[in-house]
């Protein structure tokens, strides 16, 4: 059983549309963190949210945390090819606070 | 400028023959972490050392080491690779302990075993 799950696990779309992925948990985080991964590459910090409710704008991405704090999701904007990878999310739970956990990822695919 | 450097990127080796990774920092963290990363998957903590004491994860096969010399410098040696541990290995810092803090990932070294 994942601890942290995401959805959807793979997408394509074309070029210009918008998108969201979703990272979920039946348990509380104190904070969580969104990566992109490009193949071939190491994660690569998009956005650290920790506080319930909370949304964050990184451009044409823009981030939510749950007023739980049990979830979170990424929106995309007018994608573009750039945007290809694999997102990850990951946090530390209240109750394991030392220990981050990752989810397996959303796999996205911009076409041009 | 690169702050967490791994080498070498791709190493290929044979089926049981030992083999090192290397990762450097100079970001002067406390913590450096080692994660096995499959195809597509979410990458899985080997092991991490705060400062110089070693934490290895439950699950983590013996087959699988780890140095720190120093603060800059951490390796990660495979006893024994197997054909299963053909993946991407990364490495990681953080200034302290601690879900909250960032963790910073290294480009990866792709290992394949022959």
């Amino acid at each position: 059983t994942q601890l942290l799950e995401q959805s959807p696990q793979f997408l394509s779309i074309q070029e210009g549309e918008n998108l969201t992925v979703y990272c979920n948990s039946s348990s509380v985080f104190s904070s969580l963190q969104w990566y992109r991964q490009e193949p071939g590459e190491g994660p690569v910090l998009l956005v650290t949210v920790v506080t319930g409710g909370e949304v964050k704008k990184l451009k044409r991405l823009t981030f939510q945390f749950g007023d739980a704090r049990k979830d979170s999701s990424l929106h995309i904007t007018a994608a573009q090819p750039g945007d290809t990878g694999l997102y990850l999310c990951a946090g530390a739970r209240e109750t394991s606070y030392d220990k981050v956990i990752f989810g397996p990822g959303t796999s996205l695919s911009v076409i041009p | 400028d690169a702050m967490v450097i791994q080498n070498p990127r791709y190493q290929v080796t044979q089926f049981g023959k030992p083999v090192t990774l290397s990762c450097s920092q100079t970001l002067n963290h406390n913590v450096m972490y080692w994660y096995q990363q499959k195809s597509s998957q979410a990458p899985k903590l080997l092991f991490h050392y705060y400062d110089k004491d070693f934490n290895n994860e439950a699950d983590t096969p013996d087959n699988f080491q780890s140095r720190r010399p120093n603060t800059s410098f951490c390796f990660l040696d495979i006893r024994s690779p197997g054909l299963g541990d053909a993946a991407m290995y990364l490495c990681a810092t953080s200034r302290e302990r601690g879900g909250s803090d960032t963790q910073y990932f290294g480009p990866g070294t792709r290992l394949t075993v022959l």
